[in-house]
């Protein structure tokens, strides 16, 4: 079993629809939860962090977390093609030491 | 402020050749990480250094390749000898701190190596 796990996609959905993004983790120990947004041929940038059960949104995202079931979930309202980019989910665990561990993203695209 | 610098950008060489890769982190930030991602995975950490210790390199392959973070600024990657499933792109990440789970790290553009 994989340690963080996502749908490799594609996803696609039409301007202005809702995307939803998913995420399962397996370590129970973890605390923080982050969503990244990888252009093809860029880095990646952080777009939300959660670390407490339930929702956290900012501007069009919306994070939920649900950590007895081990799930993190990233919303995107009105969707843009600008928005088309591989979603990366990251998994901050204190068990064994401190370490991230990145899923392998979720490719989304939006359609005009 | 400025973010996290990497040179080169691309690097092409053939197996068994040597290559390094340097990174400069955000000023101030104690926590610098080496990763690899190989094209269509996520970033694997190679290694993690805070301030000029090694925090985690459980996943670095010690037998081709090395990493040093001298005077806990920047840092170089060293593969020596490249083997072709090392094609990947090399990011450099830092952040503020690294001890605390809710510590935001912030990427560098990365280096693309292609090994032929």
């Amino acid at each position: 079993q994989k340690e963080v796990e996502q749908n490799s996609g594609p996803l696609s959905v039409p301007e202005g629809a809702i995307a939803s993004l998913n995420c399962t983790y397996s370590d129970r120990g973890s605390q923080s939860f982050f969503w990244y947004r990888q252009y093809s041929g860029k880095s990646p940038e952080l777009i939300m962090s959660i670390y407490s059960n339930g929702d956290k949104e900012d501007g069009r995202f919306t994070a939920q977390l649900n950590k007895a079931s081990q799930y993190v979930s990233l919303l995107i309202r009105d969707s843009q093609p600008s928005d088309s980019a591989t979603y990366l989910c990251a998994v901050n665990s204190n068990t064994g030491g401190f370490k991230t561990i990145f899923g392998a993203g979720t490719r989304l695209f939006v359609k005009a | 402020e400025a973010g996290v610098a990497q040179s080169p950008r691309y690097k092409i060489i053939e197996k068994r050749q040597s290559v390094a890769f340097w990174c400069n982190p955000i000023s101030g930030h104690a926590t610098l990480y080496w990763y690899q991602q190989i094209l269509g995975q996520g970033p694997k950490l190679l290694i993690q250094f805070q301030n000029n210790g090694v925090v985690d390199d459980s996943q670095l392959p010690k037998d081709r390749f090395s990493a040093e973070r001298l005077k806990g600024v920047d840092s170089t990657l060293k593969i020596q000898p490249a083997k072709l499933e090392d094609s990947a792109v090399y990011l450099c990440a830092s952040s503020l701190l690294g001890s605390t789970s809710t510590d935001t790290q912030y990427f560098g553009p990365g280096t693309r190596l292609t090994v032929l």
